[in-house]
């Protein structure tokens, strides 16, 4: 079946680095993604890794995936306040477009 | 190039009453998605078309919500006869394929609250 976990917390001082986990039961991902929410305001895509990557890097987001142990992790780089929100994974698996998401993890960057 | 935008933004209505929402694509997207999100869930699939063709249709679609898209461009979400579990945020995407782009891009969602 399709399921996607996420831990539900993550706090962090500003200027550390943070890392996002998901795990997802899908051997049939095409893709996997991330997205940022913040409150009250729509989803914004921030990057995405082809299922036969095992990392992607585009400035401060590094994305790294397991393919083998269905693990997907999105680590930012000195994180800043503003990076505080709410952050989704997501899958799309074969022969659909659906995104599949995770519940979401909300990260809080304090001083 | 606008994003995608929805209208309303928000919407109260009694319970039984009929809604509609309109999602207008970024244009030239071929690809248009409806989301359902509750609070603290994320967004759930509810059904997309690609042009005027409605591809897929997930079981959370029930008689009472039908999606068109007559024209391959803007796109209708309608709920009829509206019950308190319907409340929820409302999310529009589109994309890209035939560019070989695999990215859904959102717009900022239509709140709905039933009472």
């Amino acid at each position: 079946g399709e399921d996607v976990e996420q831990s539900l917390f993550l706090s962090v001082r500003e200027g550390d680095s943070s890392v996002i986990n998901c795990t997802y039961t899908d051997s049939s991902s095409t893709y996997l993604y991330w997205y940022k929410q913040e409150p009250g305001a729509g989803l914004q895509l921030l990057t995405y890794i082809f299922s036969n990557m095992d990392m992607k890097q585009d400035q401060r987001l590094t994305v790294l995936l397991n393919k083998k142990d269905k693990h997907l992790s999105l680590r930012i780089a000195d994180t800043q306040t503003g990076d505080s929100a709410i952050y989704f994974c997501a899958e799309t698996v074969y022969n659909t477009d659906k995104l599949i998401f995770g519940t979401g993890t909300r990260l809080q960057v304090f001083p | 190039d606008t994003g995608v935008s929805q209208d309303p933004r928000h919407k109260i209505t009694k319970r039984g009453q009929n809604v509609t929402f309109r999602c207008d694509p970024i244009s030239e997207h071929n690809r248009l998605y409806w989301y359902r999100q509750t609070l603290g869930q994320g967004p759930e699939f509810l059904t997309y078309f690609q042009n005027e063709a409605q591809l897929e249709k997930s079981r959370l679609l029930s008689d009472r919500f039908s999606a068109e898209r007559p024209k391959g461009s803007f796109s209708t979400l309608e709920i009829q006869r509206t019950e308190q579990g319907d409340s929820a945020m409302y999310l529009c995407a589109s994309s890209s394929r035939d560019r070989g782009l695999y990215e859904q891009y959102f717009g900022p969602g239509t709140r709905l609250t039933v009472t």
